[in-house]
């Protein structure tokens, strides 16, 4: 069975402060997807990045970084200077190959951004 | 953003009383699904579509059946709405059965079984 685990249900922070979601997961198969969705007040849900499971490189957008460590089936979410717009929830969520591609999610993070 | 349009985006309704939700895609993709979000819970498959008549039953089907007559349209359906299932649900598309494809979702509907 596959599983996503974010042990962190509410973070809050001070604005201009670096803050990490963390994620992690389970799952049987050597293919897979890892994904991070934005939900923000407003309710939608946006999707923000994918990591196959073949490709450990960390990535860097702006000031969102990842970090994917399958050695410790982690796939960690850093927002460096955090701002007030940064205020959601975060879901992480594991996709597999097999069948139609279904997403688990993550019981999600709450995450504000205090000013 | 992926055109996907759920209906109603609010609906409030009372115990026993069958319900139905949209989800309309102009996209064109063939994989369509419908999940659940509740706190402590994230996001719950509940039915998704793999095309036309194609369905299958997620991780939380009991209560809920699905139907697609058409590529662009997905309903879910309550029988007998309880109070359970008050929730916010989701729509999601997906364009193939490439891994990397991330699913978009729709705005979600806001339901309330009272």
């Amino acid at each position: 069975a596959q599983k996503v685990t974010q042990a962190q249900t509410e973070i809050s922070v001070v604005e201009k402060e670096d803050v990490t979601l963390d994620c992690v997961y389970e799952t049987r198969d050597t293919t897979y997807y890892l994904f991070w969705y934005k939900q923000p007040p407003s309710g939608e849900l946006v999707f923000l990045i994918r990591r196959n499971s073949f490709d450990e490189q960390n990535e860097i957008s702006g000031r969102y970084s990842w970090n994917f460590q399958k050695s410790t089936s982690s796939f960690n979410f850093t927002i460096t200077a955090s701002q007030v717009v940064d205020s959601a929830v975060y879901f992480c969520a594991l996709r597999s190959i097999q069948g139609a591609q279904k997403l688990v999610f993550g019981q999600g993070t709450r995450l504000t951004i205090n000013p | 953003d992926a055109g996907i349009t759920q209906s109603p985006r609010h609906k409030v309704t009372e115990t026993g009383t069958p319900v139905t939700l949209r989800c309309h895609q102009t996209e064109n993709h063939r994989y369509m699904y419908w999940y659940r979000q509740d706190p402590g819970h994230g996001l719950r498959l509940i039915h998704y579509s793999y095309g036309v008549k194609d369905t299958d039953k997620g991780e939380v089907s009991d209560g809920y059946s699905v139907s697609r007559s058409k590529t662009e349209d997905f309903l879910l359906t309550l029988e007998s709405a309880t109070s359970s299932q008050t929730s916010v649900y989701f729509c999601a598309i997906s364009e193939s059965l490439e891994g990397h494809q991330p699913q978009h979702f729709g705005d979600g509907t806001r339901l309330s079984i009272l």
